[in-house]
């Protein structure tokens, strides 16, 4: 199994559906993040958590929510999707780090969405 | 906002030459990372480099981290079409407590 394993990995909906992408993983790492990936954009970031009670919003919240069910489970919704929204969504993890230091990202697959 | 710009954006070369991608801001970073993304995959971590002046190897890769910590360069010796990718930069710098990722070179290694 995967160490990051998100759902779905391809999804297309209409215009003001809700929808909910899922990631969990076995790393046993506190830190969680949402990106976005769009072309010539590179990866752009949502959310993040660093636990269960610490949720914190990215530079492109607006639109998102997220929830951190347990350590290894953190889901993105997307309230009313909109067409804009249309992109490669990635899932991370991290371990903690002290100070300023940060530790390599472990991604899972990606889910590409599609709103029509 | 920290900013990390790449270049070049596209790269593609024939098997067997050299090449060379850079990662520039104006922010003095923490740290820096280097990823590499293939089609339908999420990005998977090559190094990361802390220290200003810095260089790691990773076989026929060499990272060099600039001595002011704000750039970082990728060489490829040899490049094989197994290289092909989207090579990624990412740090952090200040207070920031994730990493901020540059738009990537897209590149293709030609057999």
């Amino acid at each position: 199994d995967a160490d990051v394993t998100q759902t779905p990995r391809n999804r297309i909906t209409k215009t003001g559906k809700r929808i909910m992408l899922e990631c969990s993983q076995t790393k046993g790492h506190d830190r969680m993040y949402w990106y976005r990936q769009d072309p010539g954009l590179g990866l752009r970031l949502i959310y993040y958590s660093f636990d269960v009670k610490d949720i914190n919003k990215g530079e492109i919240s607006d639109g998102y929510s997220v929830s951190r069910q347990a350590q290894a489970k953190f889901s993105l919704s997307l309230e009313s999707a909109i067409p804009n929204q249309t992109a490669l969504y990635f899932c991370a993890t991290s371990e903690s780090g002290t100070g300023s230091r940060i530790y390599g990202y472990t991604f899972g697959s990606g889910t590409r969405l599609t709103v029509v | 906002t920290q900013l990390l710009e790449q270049s070049p954006q596209f790269l593609s070369i024939q098997e067997g030459e050299n090449l060379t991608v850079y990662c520039n801001s104006s922010s003095v970073f923490s740290s820096l990372q280097w990823y590499r993304q293939e089609p339908g995959e999420g990005p998977v971590l090559l190094v990361t480099v802390v220290t200003g002046g810095e260089v790691k190897k990773l076989k026929r890769l060499t990272f060099q981290f600039g001595d002011a910590r704000k750039d970082s360069s990728l060489h490829i010796t040899a490049a094989q079409p197994g290289d092909t990718g989207l090579y990624l930069c990412a740090g952090n710098s200040g207070s920031a407590r994730q990493l901020t990722f540059g738009s990537g070179t897209q590149l293709t290694v030609l057999p």
